[in-house]
């Protein structure tokens, strides 16, 4: 089965980039979806399609997706930024299944 | 704006069964292709089946292969998740998700807590 691969965990000061990678054998043929998940809620949507915002997402979250390794970017980093973030992708190489990343923990300093 | 309301939490016994429903409005139901997404106790999220538009049924991951079986109503516009032979590992906050415009989740339900325990 398909496997996505997330760092447990990034720490970022205020106002600084996190940068929270995915990666996946060739997941650069897949599209990648990003969803932000603080404690005790369902989570929520900020990147589809690899690089595109839902509306109402803040423009300081992009992604990009290339080769192995899918990366969320979160560009001036807020307090409110802190939750965990799960990548996903559909592997349809094997009868179309869902797959979430491992999940990574951002911590704001 | 499409909304997905799921059912209580509930307590079960290992062996039971469990059938967790999903209630959807302000769209066209028939359309929908909800997902099932599970999340045990400080774990990350686990697919754990849906309907896929282009087969027309349901599809499950390998895993719950056996044990889930994914169902809709559409005259209620409801999803419905049913696991069987329950283990305290199956405890989980359970979600409904759902790809309406595109091939990722745009829309969740609020996920309902089932506890496994003798």
């Amino acid at each position: 089965s398909y496997v996505l691969t997330q760092p447990p965990s990034v720490s970022v000061a205020p106002g600084q980039t996190a940068r929270i990678t995915c990666g996946g054998n060739n997941i650069g043929s897949k599209s990648v979806h990003w969803y932000q998940q603080k404690p005790g809620q369902a989570p929520v949507l900020v990147v589809y399609d690899d690089s595109d915002r839902p509306s109402g997402i803040p423009e300081r979250f992009s992604g990009s997706n290339s080769g192995n390794t899918a990366t969320l970017t979160i560009s001036r980093v807020e307090a409110g930024d802190e939750a965990d973030y799960y990548c996903q992708v559909w592997d349809s190489s094997s009868d179309h299944q869902g797959v979430f990343g491992t999940g990574t923990k951002v911590t704001v300093l | 704006q499409v909304q997905l309301v799921q059912s209580g939490a509930e307590v079960k016994k290992p062996g039971s069964s469990m059938k967790v429903s999903c209630k959807a409005s302000g769209g066209t139901f028939s359309s929908y292709a909800i997902s099932w997404v599970r999340q045990a106790p400080g774990q990350g999220l686990e697919w754990m089946g849906g309907i896929i538009p282009i087969f027309g049924t349901a599809n499950y991951a390998q895993k719950f292969q056996g044990r889930v079986t994914i169902t809709t109503d559409e005259s209620t516009s409801t999803a419905y998740m049913e696991l069987s032979s329950l283990r305290s590992e199956d405890t989980a906050v359970y979600y409904c998700a759902l790809p309406l415009r595109g091939s990722f989740f745009d829309y969740w339900g609020q996920g309902t807590l089932v506890t496994v325990s003798s």
